[in-house]
């Protein structure tokens, strides 16, 4: 089993829709949480960044941590198809280390 | 304020050969990480940098190394190639606090090996 399980989509919306991307993971231990977006051929672009339990929004973004179901979430609304990419959750169980384990991530495709 | 800077961007190579890729990182970052991306396995972390030691290491097997300059810079290198080394390398950057400071990517090395 993989530390960190995400759902590889494709994932396909209509434009306007609100869309919601999930992790879920096994290391109790995990604090540090962030979503990335990564367009084809890109590197990841850091979205979110929380610590611990809780909610953060950023414009249309909110991000979700429910460490007690280890579960975390992304919404986006209003969706837009420049939103379309995959978006990739990771983890951290310590500050100042950098090894991040990732979720393989969500393929979404945003239609016009 | 430049991002990560990775060259090459692709670049082909024959099983058995070595490769080089370099990493310039943000200005006043002192950590750097290095990850492999394939279809099948994700993100996968191999090593991180910081003030030219290695800090942290992935489960990769020797023939995945690297280096820190004293400037940050930093390279990996994979010896004895094999086609399952074909991947996008990615490089991050981040300050290297003990303050939960996220990593920035670069755009990536797109390695194929035939």
């Amino acid at each position: 089993q993989k530390e960190v399980e995400q759902d590889p989509g494709p994932l396909s919306v209509p434009e306007g829709a609100i869309v919601s991307l999930n992790c879920t993971y096994s290391n109790s231990a995990f604090q540090y949480f962030m979503w990335y977006r990564q367009y084809s051929r890109k590197g990841p672009e850091l979205l979110m960044y929380t610590y611990s339990s809780g909610n953060k929004e950023d414009g249309r973004f909110t991000a979700q941590v429910d460490k007690s179901s280890k579960y975390i979430s992304l919404f986006i609304r209003d969706s837009q198809p420049s939103d379309s990419a995959t978006y990739l959750c990771a983890m951290s169980a310590t500050s100042g280390t950098y090894k991040y384990i990732f979720g393989t991530g969500t393929r979404l495709k945003v239609l016009a | 304020k430049a991002g990560v800077t990775q060259t090459p961007r692709y670049l082909i190579k024959t099983r058995g050969q070595q490769v080089t890729l370099s990493c310039s990182p943000i200005s006043g970052h002192r950590s750097v990480s290095w990850y492999q991306q394939t279809p099948g396995q994700g993100l996968q972390f191999l090593f991180e940098y910081f003030s030219e030691t290695q800090r942290n290491k992935g489960n990769f097997p020797g023939r995945f190394s690297g280096r820190q300059f004293s400037n940050s810079r930093s390279e990996m290198n994979v010896s004895t190639l094999e086609l399952g080394d074909s991947a996008l390398y990615l490089c991050a950057s981040s300050l290297g606090s003990d303050s939960g400071n996220t990593i920035y990517f670069g755009e990536g090395s797109w390695l194929t090996v035939v």
